[in-house]
């Protein structure tokens, strides 16, 4: 079964970091690109980030760029995503999802984890 | 940045009538490969989004016929031709020409 599996959600203070993680499991993770989608509550879909296959290719939204970073270990099937400097308006519920390709652009996404929800809040 | 605008923002339907969700981009999604990156997603309650329809038009793996995407350029149309109880939820439009952006979502409630 293919499965995603993300973790590392929680509170936590403005200004502080916090590294999600996204555990791939059902098909061959180094064959496709992934990303991070999030959803603030009662909002809409947001794209943050995607990695291609091999790293090679990295974009990320306007609105987490310079803060975020996105990074994946093929050899643990996982995805993770730093988060620095966090705001009040990074708090969302962050999906993990695999694309329908190896590349970033271009593509969609065809598989989606439950997500990991971040509150920020002091 | 493209933006994604779907019309209307909600729309209630009588079980076995039709829907129809317009979603038009700020830009033309038809990239110089032929090929016109446009996405519908459904998030039905409480779960992830799920993929419909991929470039316009094409029916993703176990998606029932009675969904179909059609559009060119900037202006898309997603129609369900008879809705059913288990369609509810917020479909989304989104872009992939120009990295990823999703419309704002269109509530499809059952009357």
């Amino acid at each position: 079964e293919v499965q995603l599996v993300e973790s590392g959600g929680g509170l936590v203070q403005p200004g502080r970091s916090l590294r999600l993680s996204c555990a791939a499991s059902g098909f061959t993770f180094d064959d496709y690109a992934m990303h991070w989608v999030r959803q603030a509550p009662g909002k809409g879909l947001e794209w943050v980030s995607g990695i291609s296959w091999n790293s090679g290719s990295i974009g990320y939204a306007d609105s987490v760029k310079g803060r975020f970073t996105i990074s994946r270990d093929n050899a643990k099937n996982s995805l993770y995503l730093q988060m620095n400097s966090l705001r009040a308006e990074d708090m969302a519920l962050y999906y993990c999802a695999k694309d329908i390709s190896h590349l970033v652009g271009a593509t969609a996404f065809d598989i989606w984890g439950q997500g990991t929800m971040v509150t920020v809040s002091s | 940045d493209i933006v994604m605008t779907q019309t209307p923002l909600s729309l209630s339907v009588t079980p076995g009538q039709p829907a129809s969700i317009s979603c038009k981009s700020s830009q033309s999604l038809l990239h110089s490969d032929g090929k016109t990156y446009l996405y519908w997603y459904l998030q039905k309650p409480g779960q992830s989004p799920q993929l419909l329809i991929y470039e316009v038009s094409n029916r993703f793996s176990g998606v029932p016929d009675r969904f179909s995407g059609s559009g060119s350029g900037t202006d898309f149309t997603l129609k369900i031709s008879r809705v059913e109880a288990e369609d509810v939820g917020v479909y989304y439009c989104m872009q992939s020409i120009q990295l990823y952006s999703f419309g704002q979502g269109t509530k499809l409630e059952i009357k």
